[in-house]
């Protein structure tokens, strides 16, 4: 089984609809976090997380929100989709011991149409 | 605000070819830099990651160079084969914890 999970792997939604991505880890790391990846760019940013109390803007967090449900488990939250929001999303891991290192899930494919 | 670049955006080769990918960046007070490959529909897959304090890192037939006083760094694939066709993100880690990404180069090795 992957480490790093992401669900769904990919939504077809309407603009102004609610969105939840969920990412689960079993590397039993501390920090999370979500990233965006458009196409012909680099990923960005969005949320992270240093433990479940510990919640962090990223470079793109507007129009986003994030929820650390437990150590294991960091969701993004698209409260009312836009277009500009279609994206690869990308959940990632680290362990505090190894930050320089991070894991990467598959992906989700949005599409708002 | 550190900007990474990478160049080419795409590149094609025959297979058997030697190839080097470019990633710059504009802040030299990096703590590291990762190379990763993106295979379509999967997630990023760490290829290797070069320490400030260090020159040079080698996995196999990939070699990787850092020069941080220049804010360069380099990626050599060394007789490519048509499985290293990819997408190679560079990234530099500014020691919080947070990765700055590359656009990537698009790899086609054509048999």
């Amino acid at each position: 089984d992957a480490d790093v999970t992401q669900t769904p792997r990919n939504r077809i939604t309407k603009t102004g609809k609610r969105i939840m991505l969920e990412c689960s880890q079993t590397k039993g790391h501390d920090r999370m976090y979500w990233y965006r990846q458009d196409p012909g760019l680099g990923l960005r940013l969005i949320y992270y997380s240093f433990d479940v109390k510990d919640i962090n803007k990223g470079e793109i967090s507007d129009g986003y929100s994030v929820s650390r449900q437990a150590q294991a488990k960091f969701s993004l939250s698209l409260e009312s989709a836009i277009p500009n929001q279609t994206a690869l999303y990308f959940c990632a891991t680290s362990d505090e011991r190894r930050v320089d290192t991070q894991y990467f899930g598959p992906g989700t494919r949005l599409t708002v149409l | 605000k550190q900007e990474v670049t990478q160049i080419p955006a795409a590149l094609s080769v025959p297979e058997g070819e030697n190839l080097v990918l470019n990633c710059s960046f504009t802040d030299s007070a990096i703590y590291n830099l990762q190379w990763f490959r993106q295979d379509p529909g999967k997630g990023l897959t760490s290829l290797l990651l070069i320490q400030s304090s260090q020159r040079e890192q080698t996995s196999g037939r990939l070699n990787a160079s850092l020069d941080k006083s220049s804010g360069r760094s380099t990626l050599y694939i060394a007789a490519s084969q048509p499985g290293d066709s990819a997408t190679y993100l560079c990234a530099t880690h500014s020691g919080y914890s947070t990765l700055t990404f590359g656009k990537g180069t698009m790899l086609l090795v054509s048999p």
